[in-house]
């Protein structure tokens, strides 16, 4: 049951597009269309942005989107804000007997 | 309004117990399964556990087998992680969430409870 690999850092300058890739197994991420994201400022609970690989739970922004292509599933933030500035998780249904695995965590930076 | 509303700050010794809670209103409290969430000082998140409160039918992460027992109460709406016997490597802070449904998807957080164990 090993974490999903997240990179330690991305960055990009306001109005730039910055991508977060989550690499998993065909026991998680390529299993299942059920990979979810979450934005997490310090101090601060998680809160869900994407779910299903794609959709956006009601009150987050379009400028976040999801994709999947085999084992790999990413986070696209279009249209940097000062406001994106948090620590990204992913995070996948793992099957019957792991059930869910959460990424390793991506720092994003507004330059 | 849907909420979680998690109880206070716990400070404890090694091989104490310990039960928090996670107070869910405005919704149905039997419709949704509840997750637990460890995060560990500086470190990201680690799915425990989840809790199906209409028939209080658990699931745990195998890391966390054995270690905790979750729990729930339909008649306060209520979701309980619990140890035993606490260690020091227990010190983290303790997130409970609604699952959006039986694949996941955690749409609802409390605002968590830190738990420091120290002697």
């Amino acid at each position: 049951q090993s974490a999903l690999t997240q990179p330690p850092s991305a960055s990009g300058s306001p109005g730039q597009s910055v991508t977060i890739s989550c690499t998993g197994t065909t026991s998680d991420v390529g299993g299942y269309n059920f990979v979810s994201w979450y934005q997490q400022y310090p101090g601060k609970a998680p809160r869900l942005m994407i779910y299903e690989v794609s959709k956006r739970p009601s009150g987050v922004p379009d400028r976040f989107s999801g994709s999947k292509s085999g084992n790999t599933a990413s986070l696209t933030v279009s249209g940097l804000q000062a406001e994106d500035e948090a620590d990204y998780y992913c995070g996948s249904y793992a099957g019957s007997s792991t059930f869910y695995v959460f990424g390793t965590g991506t720092k994003v930076t507004v330059l | 309004e849907v909420q979680l509303v998690q109880s206070g700050a716990e400070v404890k010794k090694p091989g104490e117990s310990l039960t928090i809670s996670c107070k869910t209103s405005g919704y149905t409290f039997s419709s949704f399964w509840i997750s637990w969430v460890r995060q560990m000082p500086g470190k990201g998140l680690e799915w425990m556990g989840r809790i199906n409160p209409s028939d209080s039918f658990t699931n745990y992460s195998p890391s966390f087998q054995g270690h905790v027992t979750i729990s729930a109460d339909k008649s306060s709406t209520t979701a309980y992680l619990q140890w035993s016997s606490l260690k020091t490597s227990d010190t983290a802070i303790y997130y409970c969430a609604r699952n959006l449904d039986y694949y996941f998807g955690m749409d609802v957080w409390g605002q968590g409870t830190t738990v420091a164990v120290s002697s």
